[in-house]
């Protein structure tokens, strides 16, 4: 099984502040990562796939970049929506499309 | 609007059965693979199970091997999971999510279009 970790698990900032989260895999993925914001009481949306595509609809302030094995989100400069948690997922193995913990983005 | 609509979910004991369904609407249905993710109160996500458009191939978590079934009925614009000898630890939001294909030096997916949430409670 391929094991996501996601570092920090939490994350303190303030509005205009460039935050980047990394997801590392347990072997390599090539490029097959996935991003997902999840405010509470929500379903997740998808930000980023291939590690770097923007989904259509999603601020260009959120980029990806990555492969292999390790991946970071960046957002440029946080906006008030951006508190939330996030999630990475590997696609690599379609027997198992594990998902990071998670890092909770909170205000500062 | 595209839009996937859970149902089913309550609350039933541990041992027991539950159906969730998922109705899509706004996309043609059977062109897409589809998707299972649980979260349990509290926790983070869980992909739970797979099935193409055609019902092809279909993938479970080591979790719910041989206790969950996912099926689809593309005429009815529906996807199901069927849950038997259901578990406390099987509690969570059950979402079903539509698969996004695409190629990046090969052929994967990424959950872009996701339900509401349906809530599963296991519990005597």
């Amino acid at each position: 099984d391929i094991q996501m970790t996601q570092s920090p698990s939490s994350l303190s900032a303030s509005v205009g502040d460039r935050v980047t989260i990394t997801c590392r895999a347990s072997q390599s993925i090539s490029s097959y990562l996935n991003w997902y914001q999840q405010k509470p009481g929500k379903a997740p949306k998808l930000l980023i796939y291939a590690a770097s595509s923007l989904q259509s609809g999603v601020p260009s302030r959120f980029s990806g970049s990555g492969s292999g094995t390790d991946f970071t989100l960046t957002i440029s400069s946080l906006q008030p929506e951006d508190f939330a948690t996030y999630y990475c997922q590997q696609s690599y193995s379609t027997l198992m499309y594990s998902f990071g913990q998670g890092t909770k983005l909170e205000i500062k | 609007e595209v839009q996937l609509v859970e149902s089913g979910g309550g609350l039933v004991k541990p041992g027991g059965s539950l159906r969730l369904s998922c109705a899509a609407s706004g996309f043609t249905f059977s062109s897409y693979s589809m998707n299972w993710v649980r979260q349990a109160p509290g926790k983070g996500l869980e992909w739970v199970s797979s099935i193409s458009s055609s019902s092809s191939y279909i993938y479970y978590a080591d979790s719910v091997k041989g206790r969950f079934t996912i099926s689809r009925d593309n005429a009815k614009n529906s996807l199901y999971l069927q849950m038997n000898s259901l578990r406390a630890e099987d509690t969570a939001v059950y979402y079903c999510a539509r698969s996004l294909a695409y190629y990046s030096s090969g052929w994967s997916h990424a959950f872009d279009i996701w339900g509401q949430g349906t809530m599963v409670t296991v519990s005597s």
